[in-house]
C-alpha cells in the first residue's frame, strides 16, 4: 500500500525567505505520480506541482520547485520568495497507477509566513 | 478557478437525513473522484467515475453513493447521516483516469457538511 508522511505539522517562515515542506513516501510501484496541493484557509485545494517517477529533472512552477530524491523516496517542496499569501496547508500526494487512480494524501503542513 | 463546480457549497442537516452534493468537472474531463476531508481521517479517497461507470472505491461507506451521469456530472450520495459524517466533501476531476502517472486531479471548492 502507498504511503506518504509528512512529518512537519506547522513551519513558520519569514516573508520573502525560501520554506522546505517534507514529504517521503512509500510505494513498490515503479511508475508513480507525486503532487503538491495547497489548501488555503478558505478550504479549496490548489494544485501546485507535479513529479512523475521517471522525470530526470526536478519539477518547477515559478516560485515552487519540488527537491526529488528517488533513493530516498522524499519529495520536498521548496517554496522560494515566500509570500503572506503562502500562509495555507500543503499537502503531498500520491498517485496510483494501477486500476484506481486514486490519491493518496499525507496529513499536511501548515505553513505561516510571518512579516 | 479549477474548472470544477460544486453545489450546495454548504449543507446543514439532522442526524438519519439524506443529503445529495453535486459536482460538475471540468471541460473535457472523463473521471470524477469524490474524496472526504475529515479533522479524525484527513483525505480520503471515496470514490471514483470514468465516463459514466465505476473505476475504483475506496473507504465509502454502504451508506454512501454515487453515479456519473451521460453529461458527466457527477452526484454524491449520503443517507442515514451521522454525526460523524460532518466534514468537507471533495469533488476533483481529471483528463484521463487510465493507467498513466501524469494525470492531474483539479478539485473543486468543496461541500461543507455539517450533521447536527
Amino acid at each position: 500500500a502507498q504511503k506518504i508522511t509528512q512529518t512537519q505539522p506547522g513551519m513558520f517562515v519569514q516573508e520573502k525567505e525560501a520554506v522546505t515542506l517534507d514529504c517521503t513516501y512509500d510505494t513498490s510501484d515503479p511508475s508513480y505520480g507525486l503532487f503538491w496541493y495547497k489548501q488555503p484557509s478558505s478550504g479549496e485545494m490548489i494544485f501546485l506541482i507535479y513529479q512523475g517517477s521517471y522525470d530526470q529533472q526536478n519539477a518547477t512552477e515559478g516560485r515552487y520547485s519540488l527537491n526529488f530524491q528517488k533513493a530516498r523516496k522524499s519529495a520536498n517542496l521548496v517554496i522560494s520568495a515566500s509570500q503572506l499569501g503562502d500562509s495555507a496547508m500543503y499537502f503531498c500526494a500520491m498517485r496510483d497507477t494501477g486500476t484506481a487512480s486514486k490519491l493518496t494524501f499525507g496529513t499536511g503542513t501548515r505553513l505561516q509566513v510571518t512579516l | 478557478d479549477s474548472g470544477v463546480t460544486q453545489t450546495p457549497k454548504h449543507l446543514i442537516t439532522a442526524t438519519g437525513q439524506r443529503v445529495t452534493l453535486r459536482c460538475s468537472p471540468r471541460s473535457g474531463d472523463l473521471s470524477v473522484y469524490w474524496y472526504q476531508q475529515s479533522l479524525d481521517q484527513g483525505l480520503q479517497f471515496l470514490i471514483q467515475y470514468y465516463n459514466g461507470e465505476e473505476r475504483a472505491k475506496g473507504n465509502i461507506l454502504e451508506r454512501f453513493s454515487a453515479q456519473q451521469f451521460p453529461d458527466l456530472h457527477s452526484e454524491l450520495n449520503l443517507s442515514s447521516l451521522e454525526l460523524g459524517d460532518s466534514a468537507l466533501y471533495f469533488c476533483a476531476s481529471s483528463g484521463f483516469g487510465l493507467l498513466s502517472s501524469t494525470d492531474t486531479q483539479y478539485f473543486g471548492p468543496g461541500t461543507r457538511l455539517t450533521v447536527l
